[in-house]
């Protein structure tokens, strides 16, 4: 167990709509990264909050956005969903404990778009 | 920018075999480096890094990694593989507090 959470595990929506996946990182972690695996584009970083900043963005659509809440939660909102969205989505986070460099994982969120 | 490339998209590999899973990295410095693995239905777990000194790394599950510059390789190793070994390895280069750049993976298939 990492340590990092993520919610819900599972999600099946249809084209069109709107879904948040949540994410709770390691105890003591300020960053947060968000990643999508797909079949056809492998692991791909999307995008990374640092103490509720945005520090980093990777091939981010313009339909997704995030951000990182106080108590340093993140959600990941997902709109205008499209067929090629269904994905895992991933969740990591990383701090001083492990190396700032070292990011730890969650179990993903497994989004189908029907 | 840096990129991963492992080389094998499947290997089998028999129960009690030696495994090395190969993985040639893309970056002008020493970057971090990193391998995780992800059994079916599962997150990433780390297996182990690199980021200075001894060439060897140790990580989990009695895997190690060896780390060189001249060839911009990150090899994976396991002496003796186990049945519950078989699952998805990534490498993953990372060159500061940001983003991490993973390889397409390797499957690890384990034969009886």
């Amino acid at each position: 167990d990492s340590g990092v959470t993520q919610t819900p595990k599972h999600l099946i929506t249809a084209t069109g709509q709107r879904v948040t996946l949540r994410c709770s990182p390691r105890s003591g972690d300020l960053s947060v990264y968000w990643y999508q695996q797909s079949l056809d584009q492998g692991l791909q970083f999307l995008i990374q909050y640092y103490n509720g900043e945005e520090r980093a963005k990777g091939n981010i659509l313009e339909r997704f956005s995030a951000q990182q809440f106080p108590d340093l939660h993140s959600e990941l909102n997902l709109s205008s969903l499209e067929l090629g969205d269904s994905a895992l989505y991933f969740c990591a986070s990383s701090g001083l404990a492990g190396g700032p460099e070292t990011q730890y994982f969650g179990p993903g969120t497994r989004l189908l778009v029907l | 920018a840096q990129s991963v490339t492992q080389p094998d998209i499947h290997i089998t590999v028999s129960e009690g075999a030696s495994l090395e899973l190969r993985c040639n990295y893309s970056y002008g410095a020493t970057p971090y480096l990193f391998w995780y693995v992800q059994s079916p239905g599962q997150g990433l777990q780390l297996l182990l890094k690199y980021f200075s000194g001894d060439t060897l790394v140790q990580g989990i599950k009695g895997f190690e990694a060896e780390f060189k510059r001249s060839q911009s390789s990150f090899n994976l190793r396991k002496p003796s593989v186990h049945w519950s070994d078989a699952a998805e390895y990534f490498c993953a280069v990372n060159t500061g507090f940001q983003k991490l750049v993973f390889g397409t993976g390797t499957r690890l298939l384990v034969s009886p």
